[in-house]
């Protein structure tokens, strides 16, 4: 059974930094391309960084560029995301997703980012 | 970037009745187009992919079609649990980050 456990959620000044991971399990992480997907609350979804899977390729929303930056470690079986310089309007449920030829076919349940001062 | 635009934003229909959901494309996708259900409090579940090929565990009331830049997912009888929010997704471009279209909520009449 594929499991996508995120973690490292919580709150955060504007201006500041946060540290997310996607533990993955019950598949062959190293194999898949994954990515981050966040939902704004009562909003739609997002998607914000994908990785490939030895992690050499990264791409990024416009909306996170230079901001976040995702990485992955293949030997931890285990997802990044790096956030800096957080805003208001990232806050949202931040969602670990495994890829299959693109698009994503298992999602984790999410980890809950809420910038405020 | 192309853009999604799914209609109607809102459907209200009753049990038993036939849903059809719209995805349009701003340009062509071929048949790289996802569609993917979630319920309050839950992560997406990938529904369809592909256009057509429904994903495994998916009942067979769910159905997909289209290519190019018109999509359609048609539930042929509503069942309670079918009530939620549908998002559709292209994954034809390059780089892979995928805008999703805004969503249809599927509400019970």
């Amino acid at each position: 059974e594929v499991l996508l456990l995120e973690s490292g959620g919580g709150v955060q000044q504007p201006g500041g930094s946060l540290r997310l991971s996607c533990a993955a399990s019950g598949f062959t992480f190293g194999s898949y391309a994954m990515s981050w997907v966040r939902q704004a609350p009562g909003k739609g979804l997002e998607w914000v960084s994908s990785i490939s899977v030895n992690g050499d390729e990264t791409y990024d929303a416009d909306s996170v560029k230079g901001r976040f930056t995702i990485s992955r470690d293949n030997s931890k079986n285990t997802l990044y995301l790096q956030m800096h310089s957080l805003r208001a309007e990232d806050t949202a449920l931040y969602y670990c997703a495994k890829r299959f030829s693109g698009y994503i076919d298992f999602w984790g349940q999410g980890t809950l980012v809420t910038v405020s001062s | 970037e192309i853009v999604l635009t799914q209609s109607p934003a809102t459907l209200s229909l009753s049990p038993g009745e036939r849903a059809t959901l719209s995805c349009r494309a701003s340009q062509h996708v071929s048949r790289n187009l996802v569609w993917y259900q979630q319920k309050p409090g839950q992560a997406p579940r990938l529904l369809i992919y592909g256009a057509s090929t429904r994903a495994t565990g998916i009942p067979a009331r769910f159905s997909g079609s289209g290519s190019g830049t018109d999509f359609t997912l048609t539930i042929s009888s509503l069942q309670s649990e079918d009530f939620a929010v549908y998002y559709c997704q292209q994954h034809y471009t390059w780089p892979p980050v995928y805008p999703f279209g805004q969503g249809t909520k599927l509400e019970i009449k």
